[in-house]
């Protein structure tokens, strides 16, 4: 069963654009929402997360929405560039100091100049 | 944030073989596991590595086919044993820090032929 789901699997922009990442999970218990950006040949990393009584987060050109009720949370990329060509990876965490992710299945974003 | 070295960064190995992955993180961590990513998937958990006692291992993953060391908090070993084709992914040590954020070495490269 998966318990996140995320879409689109890829996505194309243009530069400028602002490709959006969605995900949407299952499980009430989840109470912490981090994205990671993973590039080819490297570890995941931490980009931005949310927690569950706040609707939104901005860090930079990330921004994170979140929707409670519906459980599902969205990252949108402001004035996207090449260099943000990767893989992104939302996830989900039960508990205070687990640590333990459960990932969505990732979206490869491609930013075309 | 941490830093995760993980040795070595890419191997390829004869089926029936093991391959020990080491992990070592520059400062002092509770909390330590280990993920696999299959190729051109997403990130799934092994187990959690506990200092000290037997590592705790996800449903489907067991200490006979995945064993794990943790003799410190600083370092972790995941030994692949017996290794088949099917075990050709990314595996990677991620290390938790200040109760909610979860970091990523650079990941090992598995090919088994």
């Amino acid at each position: 069963q998966q318990q996140v789901k995320q879409s689109p699997q890829s996505l194309i922009v243009q530069k400028g654009g602002i490709p959006i990442i969605n995900c949407a999970y299952e499980n009430t218990a989840f109470d912490y929402f981090p994205w990671y950006q993973q590039f080819p040949g490297k570890g995941p990393a931490l980009l931005i997360a949310i927690r569950p009584d706040v609707s939104e987060k901005k860090e930079g050109r990330f921004t994170i929405s979140f929707n409670k009720s519906a459980k599902q949370f969205s990252l949108h990329i402001m004035d996207s560039q090449p260099g943000d060509s990767a893989t992104y990876f939302c996830a989900a965490v039960s508990g205070a100091g687990s640590y333990q992710l459960t990932f969505g299945k990732g979206t490869k974003l491609s930013v075309i100049p | 944030s941490a830093v995760i070295s993980q040795k070595p960064s890419r191997d390829i190995c004869q089926r029936g073989t093991s391959l020990t992955i080491q992990c070592q993180v520059d400062s002092q961590v509770t909390m330590m596991f280990w993920y696999r990513q299959q190729p051109g998937q997403s990130l799934t958990l092994i187990a959690t590595a506990n200092q000290g006692s037997e590592a705790t291992y996800e449903s489907g993953f067991v200490i006979d086919k995945f064993p794990i060391s943790r003799p410190n908090l600083t370092f972790s070993t995941l030994t692949v044993s017996n290794m088949s084709p099917e075990d050709s992914s990314i595996y990677l040590c991620s290390v938790g820090i200040g109760g909610t954020e979860a970091f990523f070495g650079q990941g090992t490269r598995l090919t088994v032929v």
